[in-house]
């Protein structure tokens, strides 16, 4: 079955500082991603979608330039958390479509729990 | 605005039972809908899905029911085990060509021995 990896899977960084999660589709060609933020004991919350070789679109209130996400082929997007604050400490996950499968086959990483101090 | 959510935040069962977790919906446009599983610290984990031209769908012990005209959701797990210990979500694509997930917001799980 499709499998989406996510790296890494828990990071922990200075305040001000920048923090790169990786998104790869490991099977199959993934045109679109998704990238979701999770905070304990709360449900996913879209941040944005991820188009392959177009800018990504963001949901309502999440900084694009705080939260830039780059998709420059067909097996990785990438989420980079810049200047990362305390309040930015959460569970970031990924998904993305397999379209070859099923018709709306969306598969998850396993997320990255980012910690901030 | 359009959301999904559940009615029962935690659930406990006794190991063998069945267990029901039920979802409302409200974007009647919606024609597609998930169940997943959240174990702590992992990424959501399909379950079972159902297109909305279906009632019910049934899969490995797990079996999905839609009612369109309450806009109602439900997961039926039979004869629970304790690795059926997870947050439970549902999620909903609400229209064709939109492929964005909405989230309920979710029931917490446990089997009791």
């Amino acid at each position: 079955g499709a499998v989406v990896s996510q790296h890494p899977s828990w990071v922990i960084c200075k305040s001000g500082t920048s923090v790169k999660i990786e998104c790869r589709s490991l099977d199959f060609q993934a045109t679109t991603m998704f990238w979701y933020r999770q905070f304990p004991k709360q449900s996913l919350m879209l941040m944005a979608t991820s188009n392959e070789g177009s800018k990504a679109t963001y949901e309502q209130g999440v900084e694009k330039d705080k939260f830039l996400i780059n998709h420059a082929s067909l097996t990785l997007s990438t989420l980079t958390v810049t200047s990362a604050h305390p309040e930015d400490s959460s569970f970031y996950i990924c998904s993305a479509r397999d379209l070859g499968t099923a018709l709306y086959g969306y598969t998850f990483g396993s997320g990255t729990r980012l910690t901030v101090v | 605005g359009e959301s999904v959510g559940l009615h029962l935040p935690t659930l406990s069962v006794q190991e063998g039972d069945n267990s029901i977790i039920n979802c409302a919906y409200s974007n009647s446009a919606s024609d597609y809908f998930i169940w997943y599983k959240q174990e702590s610290g992992k990424g959501p984990q399909f379950i079972i899905d159902i297109r909305s031209n279906m009632d019910k769908r049934q899969g490995q012990r797990v079996t999905v029911l839609l009612n369109k005209t309450v806009k109602h959701l439900s997961l039926q797990i039979a004869a629970t085990q304790p690795g059926d210990s997870a947050v439970y979500f549902c999620a909903e694509n609400g229209n064709f060509g939109n492929e964005k997930l909405t989230f309920g917001t979710g029931t917490r799980l446990t089997i009791i021995p």
